[in-house]
């Protein structure tokens, strides 16, 4: 079985320009979150979507946006992107939220975003 | 609102000796506890988890870590470690029912032969 999968792996932009990642859940897991890791540091948790809603939201600013698809993939979209917005994404997926009947979170290798 | 201090940013230890990775967790509620591993270039793999019962948690790549109430701490342990355990670690908490994970800064686990 194919684990999460996001895409691209690495991706560079320019400062005011939007960028979209994607990301597939392992087949039947129906909770996604993303996640920003800075050079350094450890992920900072942006988004939850569990069945299409979203179930939680980070400390980010508005230009991050994030939506889940009816087959449970999801994109993260970022606007009028800043060199500071440079690192790696990760998403991570569930089949439900932790805690329940001992699930666990599963990451992907992550999307690696540099802003000139 | 938790958080999650690892107390080492770097921790050299020579191939076969015993390490120990320490975490320390704030939270007003019941919290449940992750130690992830990260190799160069990858996403995190969950080495182990504390969400109740027995304190002390196996994990893979035999590693283990107890859970301590009273101190608020979670330290990871193996008792020989590979030049393979090369990698950055990472301690975090959430509350149940949620993926939002609060993750620690990070320890760099550096494995000389």
């Amino acid at each position: 079985d194919a684990g999460v999968t996001q895409s691209p792996t690495h991706l560079i932009k320019t400062r005011g320009q939007h960028v979209t990642l994607r990301c597939s859940p392992i087949s039947g897991h129906k909770s996604v979150s993303w996640y920003q890791q800075v050079l350094g540091q450890g992920p900072q948790f942006i988004f939850q979507y569990y069945e299409k809603e979203e179930r939680g939201r980070g400390n980010f600013p508005d230009r991050f946006s994030a939506r889940q698809f009816p087959n449970y993939s999801s994109e993260l979209n970022v606007n009028a992107l800043l060199l500071g917005d440079s690192a790696l994404y990760l998403c991570a997926s569930s089949f439900r939220l932790l805690g329940q009947d001992n699930e666990k979170l599963f990451f992907g290798s992550g999307t690696q975003l540099s802003v000139l | 609102a938790q958080s999650v201090t690892q107390l080492d940013s770097q921790v050299p230890v020579f191939e076969e000796a015993p390490v120990e990775l320490r975490c320390n967790y704030s939270s007003s509620v019941s919290v449940y506890l992750f130690w992830y591993v990260q190799y160069p270039n990858q996403g995190l793999q969950l080495l182990l988890k504390y969400l109740s019962g027995s304190t002390l948690v196996k994990g893979i790549n035999g590693f283990e870590a107890e859970f301590n109430k009273s101190q608020t701490s979670f330290h990871l342990r193996k008792p020989s470690v590979h030049i393979s355990d090369t990698a950055e670690y990472f301690c975090a908490v959430t509350k149940p029912y949620t993926d939002k994970l609060i993750f620690g800064t990070g320890t760099r686990l550096q494995v000389f032969p």
